[in-house]
């Protein structure tokens, strides 16, 4: 099993750019979240999405953008760059039934992304 | 709103010495609890994770956590160091029925020769 994938690992962008971080897992998981990882801050939830077609805010959503089409497939769109979206994002998914929520989650490998 | 605070950034022990990273969780509902480690350019594992039952968990590589609800911690364990150890470790809350895990801010774990 590929468990879940990300692409690029790295990436550099110029301020004002635009890009799409991809995620996809094979584990049939119907959650998928969208961290972003900065150097003592932990991990900050970005978006989420419980099924195909549904998604929604985390914390920090501002200036990223997310669609769910596939149960699959969970890209992160950054349509602006800016500098403050320096940082590592990680894509992670889990299987969870109604009202049972301690499923753990299966994250990615990251994606490096420098905002110059 | 639940949160989790993890004391230390950085702890250092010696190969062989006993391994202790603290957690402090809030949570206006009984929570789920986990520990997860990062290896250097990958994505994070879990290690151990409290539900409900025992207080005592025990997950991989030898670590253990202990659920205290009266001191709202989740502190995580291990007898005897190993080089391998060497990580940066998340402690991470989650409330039921809610679908979203709330991470610390990681301490990473130096073992010395």
């Amino acid at each position: 099993n590929a468990g879940v994938t990300q692409t690029p690992k790295f990436r550099i962008l110029k301020i004002g750019q635009s890009m799409t971080l991809q995620c996809a897992q094979d584990m049939n998981h119907n959650y998928m979240y969208w961290y972003r990882q900065d150097p003592g801050m932990g991990l900050k939830l970005i978006y989420y999405s419980v099924g195909a077609g549904i998604t929604d805010k985390g914390e920090v959503p501002n200036g990223y953008n997310v669609s769910r089409s596939t149960t699959e497939d969970f890209p992160l769109r950054l349509e602006l760059a800016a500098p403050s979206q320096t940082s590592v994002y990680f894509c992670a998914s889990k299987h969870t039934q109604r009202g049972a929520n301690n499923s753990p989650l299966h994250f990615g490998n990251g994606t490096r992304l420098t905002v110059t | 709103a639940q949160s989790v605070t993890q004391l230390g950034s950085h702890v250092s022990v010696s190969e062989g010495a006993l391994v202790l990273l603290r957690c402090n969780y809030s949570s206006s509902v009984p929570p789920y609890l986990f520990w997860y480690v990062q290896y250097p350019n990958q994505g994070l594992q879990l290690l151990l994770k409290y539900t409900t039952g025992a207080t005592l968990v025990k997950g991989i590589n030898g670590f253990e956590a202990e659920f205290k609800k009266s001191e709202t911690s989740f502190h995580l364990t291990k007898p005897s160091a190993h080089m391998s150890d060497a990580a940066e470790y998340f402690c991470a809350v989650s409330e039921t029925g809610f679908q979203k895990l709330v991470f610390g801010t990681g301490t990473r774990l130096l073992v010395s020769p």
